[in-house]
């Protein structure tokens, strides 16, 4: 079975300045996707960012990007020029690509979250 | 958000009493799922579905039924609601052949 780990419960960030949110997982498969989703007090699950494990380049969307070391099952996201709006929950999450007969390939495995506080 | 409805969104409940969940997705897709969140645990899988009438049971299924009968539909039952079932309940969806799963705005239910 997979998991996911994040080690830091709550972290925060002055506006404009960077941050950088951890997760690593364990897993035995060589192909998969990892995912951070983003949970403002709306409750609202919001995808930030995904990468595949079998591109090396890390991902990057604005102002978010990934360090994505796959042998040290690693996958952190950075977020730069920290935005009020960033403040939330961090959700790293895990995702097999093997196919299954059943729908359980699709599921994914979360870490606990790190709540995000960005101070003016 | 592909098309996904929960409701309610709010509900409290007595201990003892059945609860009912719904899911509710206006694309046909096939794949359904429910999370529940809880403080300190992230996000954990209860059961999900592949189809009409093909439902499986996740991490956390003790306590949970599900029932699919139309494709739109995914429902989620606590027969008999206790207090360590007062969570945050996730519907999620995933295309077939996508990446990443949609989900709904959530359930907050309070079992007291």
């Amino acid at each position: 079975a997979q998991t996911v780990t994040q080690s830091q419960p709550e972290m925060s960030v002055q506006e404009a300045e960077t941050v950088t949110l951890s997760c690593t997982y364990d897993t035995s498969e060589s192909d998969y996707y990892l995912f951070w989703y983003k949970q403002p007090p709306s409750r609202q699950m919001i995808l930030v960012i995904r990468q595949e494990a079998y591109k090396q380049q890390n991902a990057t969307e604005n102002r978010f990007s990934v360090n994505f070391q796959k042998a040290a099952k690693s996958f952190s996201l950075k977020i730069s020029d920290s935005q009020l709006g960033d403040a939330a929950m961090y959700f790293c999450a895990y995702r097999s690509t093997r196919i299954y007969s059943g729908g359980s390939n699709y599921k994914l495995t979360f870490g606990k979250g790190t709540l995000l506080t960005v101070n003016p | 958000d592909a098309g996904i409805t929960q409701s309610p969104r709010h509900k409290v409940t007595e201990t003892g009493t059945p609860v009912t969940l719904r899911c509710h997705q206006t694309e046909n897709h096939r794949y359904m799922y429910w999370y529940r969140q809880d403080p300190g645990h992230g996000l954990r899988l209860i059961h999900y579905s592949y189809g009409v009438k093909d439902t499986d049971k996740g991490e956390v299924s003790d306590g949970y039924s599900v029932s699919r009968s139309k494709t739109e539909d995914f429902l989620l039952t606590l027969e008999s609601a206790t207090s360590s079932q007062t969570s945050v309940y996730f519907c999620a969806i995933n295309k077939e052949y996508g990446t990443e799963a949609f989900f709904g705005q959530g359930t907050r239910l309070t079992v007291v």
